[in-house]
Order: C-alpha cells, then sequence, then structure tokens
C-alpha cells in the first residue's frame, strides 16, 4: 500500500539557518504530494502541494519539488523564523483517495 | 466562512464506555474524512464520507464507526473505549474528496481514555 517516510525529528534550528526535512513516499501510479504543517493547539493546514512529476509547490517561503525519480518530496526553507515552529507533515493521496501521512516532524526554532 | 468545527474540544473517558464526537464542516464542503492522530503512529485514515455515505474507509476496528448527515455535518462515534484510544481526533472537509482538492481541517477533539 502506499507509504510515506518521513525524517525524524525533534528539529532544533537557530533563526534565519537553512531547513530541510526529507520526505520519501511509495504509491503506486501518479499520486499528488503535500506538505501540511500543525501549530501548537490547531488542526493541519496545507502549507503546499504538487500534482505531478517537477512540479514545485511553494508557499510562505516553504518550497518542495515532487521528484518521481527518487520518490523525494522534501521540504526546504532558506531562513527561518521562530513563527515557523510548528509539527509538519509529509502527505500523499494516491489512486484509492486516501490522505496518507508520514510521522511528523517537529521543528522547533530557538532566536 | 467559518472553518470546520469540531466539539467537543476537549474529552474524558473511561475504558468500556463509548464517545461521540461531531465535526461541522465548511458550508457547502459535502466531504468529511476523520484522522487519528497519535504521538506514536502519526496520523492514520479513519473514514470518508460523502453525501451520507460511507466512501473510504482505514484499517480500524469496528468499534470505530461514523456517520454523515443530510446537512453534511458528521458524527464519528467508538464504542467500548481502549486506553489506546486516547488520541487527537481530526475532521477534515472539503467539496467532493477527490483527486487533488485542498483539506481543511478543524482543530481536533482530544480524547482521554483513563
Amino acid at each position: 500500500g502506499d507509504s510515506v517516510t518521513q525524517m525524524e525529528g525533534p528539529v532544533t534550528l537557530s533563526e534565519e539557518a537553512f531547513l530541510t526535512i526529507n520526505c520519501t513516499y511509495t504509491a503506486t501510479g501518479y499520486p499528488s504530494l503535500f506538505w501540511y504543517v500543525q501549530y501548537p493547539g490547531e488542526g493541519l493546514q496545507l502549507l503546499l502541494k504538487a500534482t505531478k512529476a517537477d512540479d514545485k509547490g511553494s508557499n510562505k517561503g516553504f518550497e518542495a519539488t515532487y521528484r518521481k525519480e527518487t520518490t523525494s518530496f522534501h521540504l526546504e526553507k532558506g531562513s527561518v523564523q521562530v513563527s515557523d515552529s510548528a509539527v509538519y507533515f509529509c502527505a500523499l493521496k494516491g489512486g484509492n483517495e486516501k490522505l496518507t501521512f508520514g510521522t511528523g516532524t517537529r521543528l522547533t526554532i530557538i532566536p | 466562512k467559518a472553518g470546520v468545527t469540531q466539539t467537543p474540544r476537549y474529552l474524558i473517558k473511561t475504558r468500556g464506555q463509548q464517545v461521540t464526537l461531531s465535526c461541522s464542516p465548511i458550508s457547502g464542503h459535502r466531504s468529511v474524512s476523520w484522522y487519528q492522530q497519535t504521538p506514536g503512529q502519526g496520523l492514520q485514515f479513519l473514514f470518508e464520507y460523502f453525501s451520507e455515505t460511507q466512501r473510504n474507509k482505514g484499517n480500524f476496528p469496528g468499534r470505530f464507526s461514523g456517520r454523515q448527515f443530510s446537512n453534511s455535518r458528521s458524527e464519528m462515534n467508538v464504542s467500548t473505549l481502549e486506553l489506546g484510544d486516547s488520541a487527537l481526533y481530526l475532521c477534515a472537509s472539503s467539496e467532493s474528496g477527490t483527486g487533488r482538492e485542498k483539506l481543511f481541517f478543524g482543530s481536533g477533539t482530544q480524547l482521554s481514555v483513563l
């Protein structure tokens, strides 16, 4: 079945550091890929998405590129802020229309 | 537009009891899906309803059930609660729940089973 493997946390960075959170997936066909973010005490919010190979999703300075050859969708940001502290989830939606999540990566940014 | 509303926000139950959680989707959204979030297992899909019909189901025991009403509001029921059912239960809605459509999540119901 479909699965998502995500870099384990927690990740702690200083403000303005470069961020990468790795995500790889296993799926049949051509899934859509997503990054969701969960701020403390809140539900998930869609951060960005990509629906086909080589697509780049971007939002709020975050980017991720759909790499079919490496089955990856790594999340990057060039300069993180304290307000980026949250839990980040990589997810895919395949042909069965179910959304499959990774286990989440807790990110803490220190000033 | 109001967001996805889940009630109650917190719930404490004891083993063996049953519980019902409620989710009101965004107005106009007909698809409602439910997820269980735990520290150990992450986010796992429970089921999805569309137009009062269960359209998709995850790998949870029959103690977990749900339904959707004609106004698209959904309820989730867990019977014979176990300690391992302690989790944050999240509900998400979308217009049709298909393909690349964006999901909107509620803040969740935190269930503690003692």
